[in-house]
């Protein structure tokens, strides 16, 4: 069965760079998540999409900026890389039926592990 | 918003034995409670989760009971093996697709 795709799965930046992330959710999923996993640390939200519209905003930097494309697959943008930014970054995504809907169970990418120098 | 607690962060227990690791939530409308197993450096897998309907759920070693009362949630696993070390995550969410958020994370180290 098809699974969550992340690109790129490693990534190597200087601090003051910029990055992208990209997410390939299960097709006909409605919903995309992005979490933060620091080293040690729970996954934290950061922002998702619920059918192309931003839906919920977590703790997300003004730095980083995400968006969903018209083909469900999402990226995450971050700009003026610091060195707190390095984690690992997972998206998700799901199939529920809105807001009021039963919640859909989530299924992870395998991340992308993000490395500021 | 939603803050959930959990407890222990580090569980050590001898193979064979069970392990309860227990969470607790802040938001009362929050209506879905996952349980998530992470291994080093991998994505977090659902095991187990549990709807604000029901009191309990179990699948095989695995068990999850819900008190909405107290606001509290547990994970049960009996007859533990060394691979179910890893850290594990607990989770609620207000349903829909409302984001889920995550307790610290116990991690567990079954001893053979």
């Amino acid at each position: 069965a098809a699974g969550v795709i992340q690109s790129p799965r490693h990534l190597i930046k200087e601090k003051r760079e910029t990055a992208t992330l990209k997410c390939y959710p299960i097709p006909r999923h409605d919903t995309v998540y992005w979490y933060q996993q620091g080293p040690g640390q729970d996954p934290q939200f950061l922002i998702s999409f619920y059918e192309k519209m931003q839906s919920d905003k977590g703790s997300i930097p003004d730095r980083f900026s995400a968006q969903q494309f018209s083909d469900y697959h999402s990226e995450l943008n971050m700009s003026s890389l610091e060195l707190g930014d390095s984690a690992l970054y997972f998206c998700a995504s799901s199939l529920v039926l809105g807001r009021e809907g039963p919640t859909g169970e989530l299924f992870f990418g395998e991340g992308s592990r993000l490395t500021v120098l | 918003g939603e803050n959930v607690e959990q407890h222990p962060s580090t569980l050590s227990v001898q193979e064979g034995d069970s392990a309860v690791i227990k969470c607790t939530y802040s938001d009362s409308a929050s209506n879905y409670f996952p349980w998530y197993k992470q291994e080093l450096g991998k994505r977090p897998q659902l095991i187990i989760d549990i709807r604000s309907n029901v009191g309990e759920k179990k699948d095989q070693r695995i068990a999850v009971t819900l008190n909405k009362t107290a606001k509290h949630f547990s994970l049960h696993i009996t007859e533990t093996q060394p691979e179910d070390s890893a850290v594990y995550f607990c989770a609620a969410s207000r349903g829909g697709n409302t984001p889920l958020v995550f307790g610290k994370g116990t991690r567990l180290s079954v001893i053979a």
